[in-house]
């Protein structure tokens, strides 16, 4: 399974633009980017998932370069509840499905 | 009910003693997974389930450590000559499995467990 690595912390203020980055130089061909977010004391929570390119939802959006060696996430317009731990992960979406978390990204949004 | 749930939220326990957490993932999720968090820490997978069988149980730390899923719904995670060093939330996630996967896992808010 591809290794990830992304920012340990990131600092932000109500109503910015939060773009997180991960890396993930050894991504196969089979595997999708997938982002979590997790609250304290909570279950982490699906965000966004993507192959290639950029994907948008209601929450986030997802931008996938061509060689899809990173991936960025970005948040709209932060809000304090959007404090949290946000993990990236790569892997297959086939019958050995699972998934492997690193550390996450911690998000603090300022007031 | 709408999500997994995850009994007991809570749980401490002495140093020895045997331990069950359990999960109750969305009906009709055939794929269910176990997790461990540390505080600070990301989950590390423990086992995964399609069914009734263990399809991978690669993160098991040990063989103190054993989970079931007898009839492809509810699972247990048992945890034996419990120690120190399992204190940590345990995390069940299920998902649709197989043909179904969307790669969404649906997680409880899990187990805190405590051996002192």
């Amino acid at each position: 399974l591809a290794k990830t690595t992304q920012p340990i912390s990131m600092d932000s203020y109500e109503g910015q633009e939060v773009n997180i980055t991960c890396s993930h130089n050894n991504i196969a061909t089979n595997d999708y980017i997938t982002w979590y977010q997790q609250f304290p004391s909570q279950g982490p929570r699906f965000i966004i998932q993507g192959y290639k390119t950029k994907v948008t939802n209601e929450v986030a959006s997802l931008f996938i370069p061509a060689d899809r060696k990173s991936s960025t996430l970005s948040l709209p317009r932060v809000s304090l509840s959007d404090t949290a731990v946000y993990y990236c992960l790569v892997g297959a979406m086939d019958s050995s499905y699972k998934l492997i978390f690193g550390s996450g990204t911690r998000l603090l949004v300022r007031p | 009910g709408a999500g997994v749930s995850q009994t007991p939220s809570n749980k401490v326990t002495e140093k020895g003693k045997y331990v069950e957490l359990r999960c109750d993932p969305i009906s009709g999720h055939t794929a269910l997974y176990w997790y461990r968090q540390s505080l600070g820490q990301g989950p590390e997978f423990l086992i995964y389930f399609q069914g009734t069988g263990a399809a991978d149980d690669s993160g098991l730390p040990n063989d103190r450590f054993f989970a079931v899923r007898p009839e492809g719904s509810v699972s247990t995670l048992k945890i034996q000559r419990t120690e120190r060093g399992d204190s940590a939330v345990y995390l069940c996630a299920s998902s649709p499995g197989g043909q179904g996967n969307t790669g969404e896992l649906f997680f409880g808010e899990g187990s805190r467990l405590t051996v002192l």
